[in-house]
């Protein structure tokens, strides 16, 4: 069982369409990140919050916008989507964002551009 | 930069056999260094880490020793079984040199074990 909570598992959209990721952690950490995996390759960092501040963006383009409602809560909000943004969506989180703590992760929604 | 090579996969493997990946890296400052494990369908789960030179992280039969002398991290269990057929990701967090905390990944090993 994880710890990171993400909903939808799964999602299907259209380049048009407007739709939301969700993320969740009650471990009380205080630094999530975003996370985009192709099959069969490793993680790739979009963004990181730290005490609820956006730290990280490695150059993301703007159809994907982060949102940090609390510290429990991290969204990311999609809208006109390209075909090669199909892929999994990971959240992950850890105690602290500029440190080497171990970071625990989502199982992640699996995204389809249609 | 920072980063991490792994031994390309997949590595097959008969149950009880035994499991070495290779991982080693190159840091600028004092990197700790993790073991992540990817089951099919599923996200990443933490399965060692090691945060200091001679180190050695343990977890579920797995081994893994941060040595510093040839920048290595390798993994090793002594009798895997089929439940253990994933995908392997040796990682390090540099946040002393970067300041980010942020996680340089190898590029995977699958493993598949059979019975």
């Amino acid at each position: 069982d994880t710890e990171v909570t993400q909903t939808p598992k799964h999602l299907v959209m259209g380049m048009t369409n407007k739709k939301s990721l969700k993320c969740e952690q009650h471990m009380g950490h205080r630094a999530m990140y975003w996370y985009k995996q192709k099959a069969k390759k490793p993680p790739e960092l979009m963004f990181v919050y730290s005490y609820e501040k956006l730290s990280i963006n490695e150059s993301v383009p703007s159809r994907f916008s982060p949102e940090c409602p609390n510290s429990s809560l991290l969204n990311l909000h999609l809208h006109a989507l390209q075909p090669e943004d199909s892929a999994l969506y990971l959240c992950a989180s850890s105690q602290e964002g500029n440190s080497n703590q171990p970071q625990h992760f989502g199982d992640g929604t699996r995204l389809s551009i249609l | 930069g920072d980063s991490v090579t792994q031994m390309e996969g997949p590595v097959t493997l008969s149950e009880e056999a035994f499991l070495t990946i290779n991982c080693t890296y190159t840091a600028t400052g004092y990197p700790s260094l993790f073991w992540y494990v990817q089951y099919p369908g599923e996200g990443l789960q933490l399965l060692l880490k090691a945060t200091k030179a001679d180190d050695k992280g343990s977890n579920k039969g797995f081994e893994a020793t941060y040595r510093k002398e040839t920048t290595s991290f390798h993994l090793e269990k002594g009798s895997v079984q089929v439940s253990d057929s994933a995908v392997y990701f040796c990682a390090l967090s540099d946040a002393y040199s970067s300041n980010t905390g942020k996680l340089i990944f190898g590029q995977g090993t699958t493993l598949q074990v059979k019975p």
